[in-house]
């Protein structure tokens, strides 16, 4: 039972428009929710963590966690191309953090 | 944010060779450190949780007599690869688990290692 799943993608989406990444985990008993993003060759980086049901905002991101639903957005406005990448969505479990297979993100010129 | 390092950042060895991998927490201390593992274009695997001052946690599947972890000091964790073989040829990553100030741990990657074995 894959425990964090995503959407391999690709997703392709014009420059300035709204990217939005989603995410299902099947333990409710995950307390906390991260997204980060991997650059090609890079290791991942933290963009949001999010603990409550609700949006929170950073900038252009915004996580959204629906706990009922046991489902975890991202949204990106105003894509950029550098926004373009893998989005990895994790959720933590036992003090240990799982990870979903990660999204590809495109953004188009 | 909090800072981890790696080093080195890539290392290329010949076969039945070992290789050690350091971990850094920079500005913060870790008790607890993780060792992924990533294949290309394929999801982090989680090779070991190292705990300070105890036995590292293997996952299922991971070899603890070919991947020693020994994690000496709240700010070091290393994993040494064991008579290295090509098919360990992989990009190897640590995170260090952060506490913060709402009472949720996060972890800081590092740079993450580049390992080719041939």
């Amino acid at each position: 039972q894959k425990e964090v799943e995503q959407n391999s993608g690709p997703l392709s989406v014009p420059e300035g428009a709204i990217a939005s990444l989603n995410c299902t985990y099947s333990d409710r008993g995950s307390q906390s929710f991260f997204w980060y993003r991997q650059y090609s060759g890079k290791s991942p980086e933290l963009i949001m963590s999010i603990y409550s049901n609700g949006d929170k905002e950073d900038g252009r991101f915004t996580a959204q966690l629906n706990k009922a639903s046991q489902y975890v957005s991202l949204l990106i406005r105003d894509s950029q191309p550098s926004d373009s990448a893998t989005y990895l969505c994790a959720a933590e479990r036992d003090d240990k953090i799982i990870f979903g297979k990660g999204t590809r993100l495109h953004i188009l010129p | 944010g909090a800072v981890v390092s790696q080093h080195p950042s890539w290392v290329i060895c010949k076969s039945g060779t070992s290789v050690k991998i350091e971990c850094r927490s920079l500005d913060f201390q870790a008790t607890t450190m993780f060792w992924y593992r990533q294949f290309p274009k394929q999801s982090l695997m989680l090779m070991a949780t190292s705990n300070e001052g105890s036995k590292a946690t293997y996952e299922q599947g991971v070899e603890k007599d070919k991947f020693l972890i020994n994690h000496a000091s709240l700010t070091l964790s290393t994993l040494t690869v064991t008579s290295a073989h090509p098919e360990d040829s992989s990009f190897y990553i640590c995170s260090a688990l952060s506490g913060s100030a709402v009472g949720a741990d996060t972890q800081y990657f590092g740079p993450g290692t580049r390992l080719t074995v041939l």
